[in-house]
């Protein structure tokens, strides 16, 4: 079964950092792009990030360009998302994505920035 | 990197068809040929209906169906079932390896 399983979601103040996992199963991750994408409570979605299958293309929505490092580990079947400088409008849910636009999509951590 | 643009809502009868339209500009949907189209009930994750513009995933009844004109697309429900009440969200290629949502649909069944 195709699985995509975020971790380290949780509580940041603002200018914390958070780092957001991602591990993937049932299918050969290092073949794929990958995303974050993100949903603020009661909002829409927004895509926040994109890494290429080797790593060697990424890239990142305006609003976290700067902030956000987005990277992998195709031998750990694994994504990562670092968040710096935590603003609260970062707060969300962040679900991994597979490809682009996303076919598989995690459940889901959720991020809350406050003081 | 601005958002595309779809109704705050549509509503329609069991069995009617609704049409869901999500505007871009040439430089995303009216650009590429990825479109994708995604349900997403109430503290569910996003499930994807439509890819590619038109194709649907096996597991999705024939009643949705994906269109493209210009720099808009499209999502109609044929048929419209109770469970098919839902937020429904598009998403496009905009070049460079970035992609841009649209800002949602509820689907409401009357």
């Amino acid at each position: 079964e195709v699985q995509l399983v975020e971790s380290g979601g949780g509580s940041g103040q603002p200018g914390g950092s958070l780092r957001l996992s991602c591990a993937a199963s049932g299918f050969t991750f290092s073949n794929y792009e990958m995303n974050w994408v993100r949903q603020a409570p009661g909002k829409g979605l927004e895509w926040v990030a994109y890494i290429r299958k080797g790593g060697d293309s990424i890239k990142y929505a305006d609003s976290v360009k700067g902030r956000f490092t987005i990277s992998r580990d195709n031998a750990r079947n694994s994504l990562y998302l670092q968040m710096n400088s935590l603003r609260a409008e970062d707060t969300a849910f962040y679900y991994c994505a597979r490809d682009g636009p996303p076919d598989v999509w995690g459940r889901g951590t959720l991020v809350t920035v406050s003081s | 990197q601005s958002a595309l643009t779809q109704p705050r809502s549509v509503s329609g009868s069991p069995g009617q068809s609704v049409t869901i339209s999500c505007t871009g500009t040439s430089s995303d949907v009216g650009g590429y040929s990825y479109v994708s189209w995604y349900q997403q009930h109430p503290g569910k994750t996003p499930k994807v209906m439509i890819y590619d513009v038109t194709k649907r995933p096996s597991a999705v009844p024939d009643r949705f169906s994906g269109s493209k004109s210009g720099n808009t697309a499209s999502l109609t429900i044929s048929g419209l079932q109770a469970e098919d009440e839902a937020d429904y969200y598009c998403c496009s290629y905009a070049g460079s390896y970035t992609y841009v949502f649209g800002t949602g649909t509820q689907v409401t069944v009357l």
